[in-house]
């Protein structure tokens, strides 16, 4: 079964600094797709960012980006110029096919301080 | 926005009645979910359709059931409810031909 691990259950980090968030995950599958979800106070699931197992190349959403490493099934998520907007919490997620379930980390809480 | 409505948006119940949230959507999408969050968990599924009538377990699929009798509605039933559901539901849906989830905002459900 695939399990989605995020080791950092909460962090703060001044407005302007750079923030990474860790994920990792378990899965024996090839391809598959990972995503960034953002959930700030409003409690509303906001898609941030996404990387298709395939392709090499990061994503990346302009201050979003992504540090994929698939041979060590990591998948952090990098915020640039952080932004006291970008205050939430932060789920990475796992999907193995386009047929298949969505699973969901613990999430990470993200403070960002004025 | 894909167009997803959850009802109701609170709702406070008793413990051993039956309680049916709806997830609605416009845009006859396949793919539904639904979660629940509880605070040190993240989201974990409970179910999940892929057509209508075509519906899967979750990780945390037991005390609940699901029905799809049309492509936009998802059902979402607490056979008999307990303290131990209580937390809040989000429902999803997955648009055709595309990876990522759109979530409804959510519904707070309290057992007491």
């Amino acid at each position: 079964a695939q399990t989605v691990t995020q080791s950092q259950p909460e962090m703060s980090v001044q407005e302007a600094e750079t923030v990474t968030l860790s994920c990792t995950y378990d899965t024996s599958e090839n391809n598959y797709y990972l995503f960034w979800y953002k959930q700030p106070p409003s409690r509303q699931m906001i898609l941030v960012i996404r990387q298709e197992a395939y392709k090499q190349q990061n994503a990346t959403e302009n201050r979003f980006s992504v540090n994929f490493q698939k041979a060590a099934k990591s998948f952090s998520l990098k915020i640039s110029d952080s932004q006291l907007g970008d205050t939430a919490m932060y789920f990475c997620a796992f999907m193995r096919n386009r047929d298949d379930k969505i699973i969901f980390g613990k999430g990470t809480r993200l403070h960002i301080l004025p | 926005d894909a167009g997803i409505t959850q009802s109701p948006r609170h709702k406070v119940t008793e413990t051993g009645t039956p309680v049916t949230l709806r997830c609605h959507q416009t845009e006859n999408h396949r793919y539904m979910y639904w979660y629940r969050q509880d605070p040190g968990h993240g989201l974990r599924l409970i179910h999940y359709s892929y057509g209508v009538k075509d519906t899967d377990k979750g990780e945390v699929s037991d005390g609940y059931s699901v029905s799809r009798s049309k492509t936009e509605d998802f059902l979402l039933t607490l056979e008999s409810a307990t303290s131990s559901q209580t937390s809040v539901y989000f429902c999803a849906i997955r648009v055709t031909r595309r990876t990522e989830a759109f979530f409804g905002q959510g519904t707070r459900l309290t057992v007491v």
